[in-house]
């Protein structure tokens, strides 16, 4: 009973570096997202998908790319890493429930990192 | 422009001591609002949606509210346990969903 697994769950890199974000979800959802938390800012919304082989872009896109090839897993990568994505990342998932929204996230425990 | 504002930003509280958070929002065309808990190194966890005006829930010591600008978090009786942050988030009929910033609560005993 899983839920939604982020991985790794901590990560330090250097400016310019390259890495991806893994979030695998074991409840046949439907909608995936990246969320990024900040001190004193609300979650913000990276990318997101609502089904396999989609994605679009959210409220903060710039500096990150996403793909979903598999309905289970939906990768964050950071191609080129700068000290302003140092924050902690959320993955969350959704099933598709009728034709109402009951907003209900699921969500990971959260990938914290750090670039320097 | 939809926005979500929480307060107040932190509450201290004594084991017992009721009280509430506030969410408040200007949204077009509100789908619904929800709250979530947040322990420290952890992910949101899901409480309660409402949908309508006049709408509430209930689970535990946890009480949610709904009016047309606001909604409310009544704790009753809070224990240690009950320490978390709060979160609110609201969902525009666009389908998206704005995030408050929190209420951090603590309960001491």
């Amino acid at each position: 009973n899983a839920g939604v697994t982020q991985t790794p769950k901590f990560r330090v890199l250097k400016t310019g570096q390259s890495m991806t974000l893994l979030c695998a979800q074991d409840m046949n959802h439907e909608y995936m997202y990246w969320y990024r938390q900040d001190p004193g800012m609300g979650l913000r919304l990276i990318h997101y998908s609502v089904g396999e082989g989609t994605t679009a872009k959210g409220e903060v896109p710039d500096g990150y790319n996403v793909s979903r090839l598999k309905k289970q897993n939906f990768l964050l990568g950071l191609e080129s890493a700068a000290p302003s994505q140092t924050s902690v990342y959320f993955c969350a998932s959704r099933t598709l429930a009728g034709g109402k929204n009951t907003g209900e996230l699921f969500f990971g425990e959260g990938s914290r990192l750090t670039v320097l | 422009e939809d926005q979500v504002t929480q307060s107040p930003e932190a509450l201290r509280l004594q084991e017992g001591e009721s009280s509430s958070l506030n969410c408040s929002y200007t949204v077009s065309g509100l789908r619904g609002l929800f709250w979530y808990r947040q322990d420290p190194g952890k992910g949101p966890e899901f409480l309660f949606t409402l949908y309508s005006a006049g709408e509430e829930k209930e689970k535990e010591r946890l009480k949610a509210t709904l009016t047309k600008k606001e909604s409310f978090l009544h704790i009753t009786a809070p224990k240690p346990e009950d320490s978390a942050t709060y979160l609110c988030a609201v969902q525009a009929a666009t389908d998206k969903l704005i995030f408050g910033t929190g209420t951090r609560l603590q309960v001491f005993p």
